[in-house]
């Protein structure tokens, strides 16, 4: 079974619009860690935001947030006030607590937004 | 300070030559990670090291990868044989150890291709 399952594989979003990336995920561990990644066309991966599952507040990072739904294993990301520079592929990655399960993150396919001037 | 930095950035190989791409991690991350994305795709893990603990080897495809880091700091990740379906971006990423906080930081990639 997928452990990272997004499920948007690209979207277009209006410049200065929000726009939401949908990500759930799939771990019987309550101790885990969620991520999402930017990866522009150049190629890097830009970390962008951290949910810890026992963190009772969402996330922020300027304007990045994080909606976290725990009983429905979502973690979506969203984007405010979408800017040209936004246009990347976007990458949720999950992180369990289990020692069985490792220390790597696991990742989803990627979402490809494109923002629209 | 510096990030991640791996060597090449492009590789271009025949078919059945062995590669060496080499990552050299963020000064003080203790947590190194190789990944290959193919074009398109997501991060497939591959290895994983942390301190002088065993390394993670469960994302290795097949007995031709092999990766070893020297003193704790930098990693070689070798392709023996290579074959057309090895090509791919490989991507290492450190961490400032192995808490669940702690975000990768990757590198910029090497670019393989195998002809």
């Amino acid at each position: 079974a997928q452990k990272i399952t997004q499920t948007q594989p690209g979207m277009f979003v209006q410049e200065k619009e929000a726009v939401t990336l949908d990500c759930t995920y799939d771990t019987s561990d309550q101790s885990y860690g969620l991520f999402w990644y930017k990866q522009p066309s150049s190629g890097e991966m830009i970390f962008l935001i951290y949910q810890g599952s026992y963190d009772e507040q969402n996330a922020t990072e300027g304007r990045y947030s994080l909606n976290f739904q725990k009983a429905r294993k979502s973690a979506n990301l969203v984007i405010s006030a979408s800017q040209l520079g936004d246009s990347a592929m976007y990458f949720c990655a999950m992180r369990e607590g289990r020692k069985a399960a490792g220390n790597k993150l696991t990742f989803g396919g990627g979402t490809r937004v494109l923002v629209k001037p | 300070g510096a990030g991640v930095s791996q060597s090449p950035s492009n590789k271009v190989t025949e078919k059945g030559k062995d590669v060496e791409l080499r990552c050299d991690p963020i000064s003080g991350h203790t947590a190194l990670y190789w990944y290959r994305q193919s074009l398109g795709q997501g991060l497939e893990f591959l290895i994983y090291f942390q301190g002088n603990s065993a390394p993670d080897k469960s994302g290795l495809p097949s007995d031709r990868f092999s990766a070893e880091r020297t003193g704790g700091s930098v990693s070689t990740l070798t392709i023996q044989r290579t074959q057309q379906e090895d090509s791919a971006v490989y991507l290492c990423a450190s961490s400032l150890g192995d808490r669940r906080t702690s975000p990768l930081h990757f590198g910029n990639g090497t670019r393989l291709t195998v002809t």
